[in-house]
């Protein structure tokens, strides 16, 4: 079973800018969550997405965005990037059917590694 | 809120040596918890998990035991390899909200021959 895919790997962008990432989740995985990873704040959850819609929600500024489609792939946007938005910014997906993390536990992409100049 | 606290690293051992990774958490409900490690240059794989009290979770022969009366999940392996060398993460998620992973600062891991 494929696992979970990301596009691009790398990107290179300028302060103001705006930058769309693409996160493909497990096959029959309906849930998809976004994460941040700097060297400052460590592993920070943006949102969840499942069936379409927004369903959990991390504490981050409204320049981050997202959304999902019928075939559960999920894209984040930021929007007005700053130079802190440098980061690994990562997906996981999950079957998403339950609330138990232990029995429906996240898996995740390689990453997006967004460089803000 | 919820939080995982683990300890600094990076962690240098020789090959074969005993690892222990310390990770303690704070936590309102009654949290299963998790061991991610993340290679150069790839996401976070999952390593090892639990769900209860007294619960040992395993994988590749890693282990950690899920301790509620001290609130901890300390990694361990009895002998190490170089291909070990990563950076581990304890995390937590709350029941009821297995959307969101609550990380700890991760720990460098670095096997020398």
């Amino acid at each position: 079973k494929a696992g979970v895919t990301q596009t691009p790997r790398y990107l290179i962008k300028t302060r103001g800018q705006q930058v769309t990432l693409s996160c493909s989740p497990i096959s029959g995985h309906r849930s998809v969550s976004w994460y941040q990873q700097t060297p400052g704040q460590g592993l920070q959850f943006l949102f969840e997405y499942f069936s379409e819609t927004q369903r959990n929600k991390g504490n981050f500024p409204g320049r981050f965005s997202g959304r999902q489609f019928s075939n559960s792939r999920s894209e984040m946007n930021v929007s007005t990037l700053e130079l802190g938005d440098s980061a690994l910014y990562l997906c996981a997906s999950r079957l998403g059917t339950s609330t138990n993390p232990f029995t429906d536990t996240q898996y995740f992409g390689p990453g997006t590694r967004l460089t803000v100049l | 809120g919820d939080s995982v606290t683990q300890m600094e690293g990076p962690v240098t051992l020789s090959e074969e040596a005993f690892l222990t990774i310390n990770c303690t958490y704070t936590a309102t409900g009654y949290p299963s918890l998790f061991w991610y490690v993340q290679y150069p240059g790839e996401g976070l794989q999952l390593l090892l998990k639990a769900t209860k009290a007294d619960d040992k979770g395993s994988n590749k022969g890693f282990e950690a035991t899920y301790r509620k009366e001290t609130t901890s999940f300390h990694l361990e392996k009895g002998s190490v390899q170089v291909s070990d060398s990563a950076v581990y993460f304890c995390a937590l998620s709350d029941a009821g909200t297995a959307s969101k992973l609550t990380f700890g600062t991760g720990t460098r891991l670095q096997v020398t021959l």
